[in-house]
């Protein structure tokens, strides 16, 4: 099982500011196969993130996804307000289980 | 736009059975995988079980196993999740989640239902 290990846990930021969240695999994720979901409180999670760079459609610039092998990050170029929330990485590489991080909660 | 709607959680007795059914709608239903996300607090999200387009494959998480079924029927557009041997472990929000076509992440999220497993 890849176990995923995303940094910080809390991420504490004023609007307009860079947000840059790690998600570490505890193995190399097959083609590079991780995607980044935003969930804020009391919602379900929204895809940001495929293949570890291709925006889901509808997602805005700010969000962009890089990384390979095990390293993974997720920026956002300038924080909105309607940015501040839980985000998680989910590997599905390779055979199941595919797995989530624990995920990083970017606060004001 | 895709739409899920859960429905069936509640409350169950350790070792008892639920089960949660899902409608979609918004897109081919039987073209996509589908799949089934818990959340709580403690664990935050966990890869439960998925079931492809057609039905004929399936993959359970290890905990899951032998207790949980995912089926669906294509006819109505619903994919169900029929849970028995409850642990008070599976106590969780239970999402019904649409998988992309060439890969196994999500694109689209019901609200979810809530389990609970007490005596």
């Amino acid at each position: 099982e890849v176990v995923l290990t995303q940094s910080p846990d809390t991420l504490s930021l004023s609007p307009g500011e860079r947000a840059t969240l790690s998600c570490r695999a505890s193995h190399v994720v097959s083609a590079n196969f991780v995607a980044w979901y935003q969930q804020r409180r009391g919602q379900s999670p929204i895809l940001l993130i495929y293949s570890a760079s291709l925006r889901a459609a509808g997602v805005p610039d700010r969000f962009s996804g890089s990384g390979s092998g095990t390293d993974f990050t997720l920026t956002i170029t300038r924080v909105e307000p309607e940015d501040f929330a839980m985000y998680y990485c989910q590997q599905y590489g390779g055979s199941p289980p595919w797995t989530f991080g624990q995920g990083t909660k970017v606060e004001i | 736009e895709a739409q899920l709607l859960e429905s069936g959680g509640g409350l169950g007795q350790p070792g008892g059975s639920l089960r949660l059914s899902c409608v979609a709608s918004g897109f081919t239903f039987k073209n996509y995988p589908m799949t089934w996300v818990r959340q709580t607090p403690e664990k935050g999200l966990e890869w439960v079980a998925t079931i492809s387009g057609s039905g004929n494959n399936t993959y359970y998480q290890d905990s899951v196993k032998g207790r949980f079924n995912i089926s669906r029927d294509n006819s109505r557009n619903t994919v169900f999740l029929q849970m028995a041997g409850l642990r008070v472990e599976d106590s969780a929000r239970y999402f019904c989640a649409k998988c992309r076509l060439g890969g196994y992440y999500f694109d689209s999220w019901g609200r979810g239902v809530l389990v609970s497993v007490s005596s």
